[in-house]
């Protein structure tokens, strides 16, 4: 099963773009990146997924690389509602499409006044 | 529902009473997933259900632990004989059709928080 790495923590300032790097260098060809978040006390929310091409929502950006080892999402101007736990979780296929998510331990973003 | 419904939202048990944990998915989402999340820790995938069947159940950590599911509606995670390690937040989530979710991922409640004292 594809893992992922991420940093454990990074800040950003109001109004400024965020970049949360994830590393997923052993994905393999049919397996899609999703990103989740998670504000406190609150379940995960789902973000934005991409397979191979570059993807933007009204949430966010996702920058996948041509190898697909690693990818960045990107907000584009962080606020204060927008710290929270990062997740980057490559989805597993299994034959019987259960489509199980991972959750790794994520990154904690916190944006600063 | 307009969202995923779980209850209670907090329930606090005596070692080795048992608890059952309630899930109401969105209307029509056919597969329904339980995840536990322990505190400061990431969510451990526990069971999945496609319709009232549970195709994938090896998160589930002891045979304490089971869930069932009903009318491809509501379903119940019961853990019996609770010990101070359950302690965490159960978390439910729910999405449409295994097409479907390509495009729409799960959408999670806001979980219970289980604490064993």
């Amino acid at each position: 099963d594809a893992k992922t790495t991420q940093p454990t923590s990074m800040d950003c300032a109001e109004g400024r773009a965020a970049n949360l790097p994830c590393n997923h260098s052993t994905i393999s060809g049919n397996e899609y990146v999703y990103w989740y978040r998670q504000i406190h006390s609150q379940g995960p929310q789902y973000i934005i997924h991409g397979l191979k091409n570059n993807e933007t929502n009204e949430m966010a950006s996702l920058i996948i690389t041509e190898d697909r080892k690693s990818s960045t999402l990107i907000l584009p101007h962080a606020t204060l509602r927008d710290t929270a736990v990062y997740y980057c979780i490559v989805r597993l296929n299994r034959m019987d499409s259960s489509y199980k998510l991972i959750f790794g331990s994520g990154t904690r973003l916190l944006v600063r006044p | 529902g307009a969202g995923v419904s779980q209850s209670p939202s907090n329930k606090v048990t005596e070692k080795g009473k048992d608890v059952e944990l309630r899930c109401d998915p969105i209307s029509g989402h056919t597969a329904l997933y339980w995840y536990r999340q322990r505190l400061g820790q990431g969510l451990e995938f526990l069971i999945y259900f496609q319709g009232n069947s549970a195709p994938d159940k090896s998160g589930l950590p002891s045979d304490r632990f089971s869930a069932e599911r009903t009318g491809e509606s509501v379903s119940t995670l019961t853990i019996q004989r609770t010990q101070q390690e359950d302690s965490a937040v159960y978390l439910c989530a729910s999405s449409l059709n295994r097409q479907l979710i390509f495009n729409y991922g799960y959408t999670f409640g806001s979980g219970t928080r289980l604490t064993v004292v």
